[in-house]
């Protein structure tokens, strides 16, 4: 069964602080790895990645995937108030639409 | 109205009642999702719907039913259900493609549905 966890599932940091978020998996016939913001409702695309080692950037935001050890980080630096929300990580394997860890709760104080 | 619709946005209804959650897509794409998102639970794929035919339904109980007429609209209909059933209803759609795809889905509001 294809199994994707996160770590940690909540986080509380200051602003200003820089934050790694982990998602590891177990999936036959990987194809990609996509993270998701989540505030209010619905999940919002960040990145997707398909080969490893090549770091995937927008604006503070970083990913990187390692398809050897098989999981991937998400980086935010000089972290907001603003980027409190829930981060989820998918993953898609064979023909199987997305399967998604349980999320990593980032609370950011000022 | 631009991206994924869903209506409606909460919706407070009785074990014997029958609803229906309605999701329309705007992005031109060719396959839509239903998801379940329970507190404290990762996203559960409920359905998938690709060209309009049923791909996957990941063996949902029989009292969520669904129907995608067009590749634009994406229907869940509710009848006798339970209140362990109350959470957030995701809609979400991704343009499908063969060889290797984004994938990248893009996702509806969200109904909160309460079950009484």
């Amino acid at each position: 069964e294809d199994k994707v966890v996160q770590s940690p599932l909540s986080l509380v940091v200051h602003e200003g602080d820089t934050v790694t978020l982990n998602c590891s998996y177990e999936v036959t016939n990987f194809r990609s790895l996509l993270w998701y913001k989540q505030e209010k409702k619905a999940p919002t695309f960040l990145f997707m990645l398909t080969s490893s080692g090549i770091e995937k950037k927008s604006g503070r935001l970083s990913s990187i995937l390692d398809k050897k050890e098989l999981f991937s980080i998400l980086n935010i630096t000089a972290t907001q108030t603003g980027d409190s929300a829930i981060y989820l990580c998918a993953v898609v394997s064979g023909n199987t639409p997305l399967v998604f860890g349980k999320g990593t709760r980032l609370s950011v104080i000022a | 109205e631009t991206g994924v619709t869903q209506t409606p946005r909460h919706l407070v209804m009785g074990m014997t009642n029958k609803k229906s959650l309605k999701c329309e897509q705007h992005l031109g794409h060719n396959a839509m999702y239903w998801y379940k998102q329970s507190a404290k639970k990762p996203l559960e794929l409920m359905f998938v719907y690709s060209l309009e035919e049923r791909v996957e339904n990941n063996s949902v109980p029989s009292r969520f039913s669904p129907e995608c007429p067009n590749s634009s609209h994406l229907f869940l209909h509710l009848h006798t259900l339970q209140p362990e059933d109350s959470a957030l209803y995701l809609c979400a759609s991704s343009q499908e493609a063969a060889g290797p795809t984004s994938y990248e889905q893009y996702f509806g509001p969200g109904t909160r549905l309460t079950v009484t």
